[in-house]
């Protein structure tokens, strides 16, 4: 089975641009996650996506958005991109197991915002 | 989620079977453990997840004392290529978590 795929692997970005990342999950798996990590804050959960529908949230802005499609494919958008939003964004594709849900990571995308 | 505790960092030599024990006394009952390994500038990897006993699979083993209070992944024969950051997580099986990984422990694997 092909894993997590996301595209860009690498970006770069001026202060106010807008930004829109992409994530293609692993097959069969419904529920798409994003993940924000940054050496300061470590690893923090942006929000997830269940057939379509944002099933939870984070803490993060309204700047910070997504979508799922019919296809499980998930996009995240970040508006007025800040020079503190630049990380490396994960996506996580997961599906109910045996035992808790085993959620599996992409390589991310690298953003820097200048 | 229940509160885990790890060692911040180990060593170990190419060749030698490595054991990372978590501490997570709060654990309940519909919880399971979970580690994950994480390179630098990847995403984590999932390595293994176990409720009791012992979980074997082709990367590593789970070993899981009967008060479910600590576990241990033991790597077997590590390689350089071992050189992580691992995580251990007790996540529940209610259904969808958000994972909150902590400063994990940091595997050095010398030649």
């Amino acid at each position: 089975k092909a894993g997590v795929t996301q595209t860009p692997r690498y970006l770069i970005k001026t202060r106010g641009q807008q930004v829109t990342l992409s994530c293609s999950p692993i097959s069969g798996h419904r529920s798409v996650s994003w993940y924000q990590q940054t050496p300061g804050q470590g690893l923090q959960f942006l929000f997830e996506y269940f057939s379509e529908t944002q099933r939870n949230k984070g803490n993060f802005p309204g700047r910070f958005s997504g979508r799922q499609f019919s296809n499980s494919r998930s996009e995240m958008n970040v508006s007025t991109l800040e020079l503190g939003d630049s990380a490396l964004y994960l996506c996580a594709s997961s599906s109910p197991g045996q035992g808790a849900y085993e959620q599996y990571f992409g390589p991310g995308t690298r953003l820097t915002v200048t | 989620l229940a509160k885990t505790t790890q060692p911040i960092s180990m060593d170990s030599y190419e060749g030698q079977e490595v054991n990372i024990t978590c501490s997570h006394n709060n654990i309940a009952t519909n919880d399971y453990i979970t580690w994950y390994q994480q390179f630098p500038s990847q995403g984590p990897r999932f390595i293994i997840q176990g409720y009791k006993t012992k979980v074997t699979n082709e990367v590593a083993s789970l070993f899981i004392p009967a008060d479910r209070k600590s576990s241990t992944l033991s790597l077997p024969r590590v390689s350089l290529s071992d050189t992580a950051v691992y995580y251990c997580l007790v996540l529940s099986n209610t259904g969808f978590q958000k994972l909150v990984f902590g400063t994990g422990t940091r595997l050095l694997v010398s030649p």
